[in-house]
């Protein structure tokens, strides 16, 4: 497959805590994106980082990238309970399709 | 702010009806693309367009054609809709880009279910 893989396949942390959500690939790639998905919706974009990148920072939001092992890492720091989506990394190679992973279901408890 | 409107939110269709699932986005993106959503399979790319005429397929494009006649418009067609169609159909834009380092935009989602 093509595809990306996401890890943990779900996760249930408490509102505050810190989530951290992983994602590996098998081929070389120009640049790897994260995406959000409130339940039932479209996906919004959230940060892109290129492969001369190792890690880039926005909002409560930090995304790592190794390419030597093939694998990003997305973490989101003091979480809330609004940020309960999915998360769904993305990599480009090339300048046409997103291959996007299966995804990590994140709850944030109150 | 980039919009992408797919034309219905829910829509239930009969076995063996031909279904036009419509995308329209409104900042001038030569790239559009069809993607369906299964729990457990995340989004598998069905077919792209990166200019008006122009089509190539995705990862899983039998059962499937896509129309693009405006530059702002890509539709998908499921030529005899049948019940492994069931899904939700999500379609996006994006900007060529130099390297590719450009976002997708997504629309809201189309959940077909095909009896």
């Amino acid at each position: 497959s093509q595809q990306g893989e996401e890890d943990p396949q779900a996760l249930s942390i408490q509102e505050g805590e810190n989530a951290t959500m992983n994602c590996s690939y098998k081929t070389s790639i120009n640049n790897l994106q994260w995406y959000r998905q409130n339940s039932g919706r479209g996906l919004v974009h959230l940060i892109l980082i290129r492969s001369n990148e190792r890690e880039k920072h926005s909002g409560r939001l930090r995304v790592t990238l190794d390419t030597s092992k093939k694998s990003s890492s997305l973490l989101i720091t003091a979480s809330r309970a609004a940020d309960t989506a999915s998360y769904f990394c993305a990599r480009r190679s090339g300048t046409y399709k997103y291959i996007f992973g299966t995804g990590t279901r994140l709850k944030v408890l109150a | 702010d980039v919009k992408v409107t797919q034309s219905s939110r829910y829509l239930v269709k009969r076995t063996g009806e031909k279904v036009f699932l419509e995308c329209v986005q409104d900042m001038d993106h030569e790239n559009m693309f069809w993607y369906r959503q299964d729990p457990g399979l995340g989004l598998r790319l069905i077919y792209f367009s990166y200019d008006v005429k122009m089509k190539e397929k995705g990862d899983i494009p039998e059962g499937y054609s896509v129309s693009r006649e405006k530059k702002e418009r890509f539709s998908l067609i499921l030529e005899s809709a049948s019940t492994n169609q069931t899904s939700m159909y999500l379609c996006a834009s994006s900007l060529w880009g130099v390297g590719g380092n450009t976002e997708a935009f997504f629309g809201q989602g189309t959940r077909l279910t095909v009896v």
